[in-house]
């Protein structure tokens, strides 16, 4: 299994909704990440982490919530968002923090709020 | 701070033909890595090629290759025998070796390609 998969797809919500969104793979990879995309524009960092730590949080407002349950899964909660929050989130991961290799992504869930 | 340039917002080419998407980065670092991404409507990002700045011959993924110009900075990516599947946004990157905040990706802009049947 070479994929990372993001769960859901596309995803509305209302300011005043809670809501996650879930990325899982099975490479063994021990380092994940979290990335908004807003469109025609590159991927922004919002979380890492390394062996189910949280390893750097890039300044991310508190209504986003990362988790990390395991090392196969990843978690975004989402709660009290802004219409400005709509964006491509991406996750990615790669055998480890550092690792010279690249990063396999998922394709995303398209966040719509409302 | 490093910074990563892509001066071509959109590149368009004839289907079979070869098209070079520009990429120029500043650093003062003499180690790192530099990536290509691309990126179809289909949002996936996906890894086309790498390079790791220490070795001096370029990098080749099947028709994808780099030219790397160390001195110059500067890390162009060619398609050879475009095809309809490579039409995307394509991301230029860079990172330096290791884990913290100052060491993740660095993307450049992104360049659109087009692919014209």
């Amino acid at each position: 299994d070479t994929e990372v998969t993001q769960t859901p797809k596309h995803l509305v919500m209302g300011m005043t909704n809670k809501k996650s969104l879930k990325c899982e793979q099975h490479m063994g990879h021990r380092a994940m990440y979290w990335y908004k995309q807003k469109a025609k524009k590159p991927p922004e960092l919002m979380f890492v982490y390394s062996y189910e730590k949280l390893s750097i949080n890039e300044s991310v407002p508190s209504r986003f919530s990362p988790e990390c349950p395991n090392s196969s899964l990843l978690n975004l909660h989402l709660h009290a968002l802004q219409p400005e929050d709509s964006a491509l989130y991406l996750c990615a991961s790669s055998p480890r923090q550092g690792s010279p290799h690249g990063y396999t992504f998922g394709s995303g869930t398209r966040l719509t709020v409302v | 701070a490093q910074t990563v340039t892509q001066s071509q917002p959109e590149m368009s080419v004839q289907e079979a033909e070869t098209v070079t998407l520009s990429c120029t980065y500043d650093t003062s670092e003499s180690d790192y890595y530099l990536f290509w991404y691309k990126q179809p409507p289909s949002r996936q990002m996906i890894l086309v090629i790498r390079q790791e700045a220490y070795k001096q011959q370029n990098a080749t993924e099947n028709r994808f290759s780099v030219n790397f110009q160390k001195a110059a900075k500067s890390f162009s990516l060619k398609i050879s025998d475009s095809q309809l599947g490579d039409a995307a946004m394509y991301f230029c990157a860079y990172r330096r070796p290791g884990m913290d905040s100052n060491y993740q990706l660095i993307w450049g802009a992104g360049t659109k390609l087009i692919i014209k049947p």
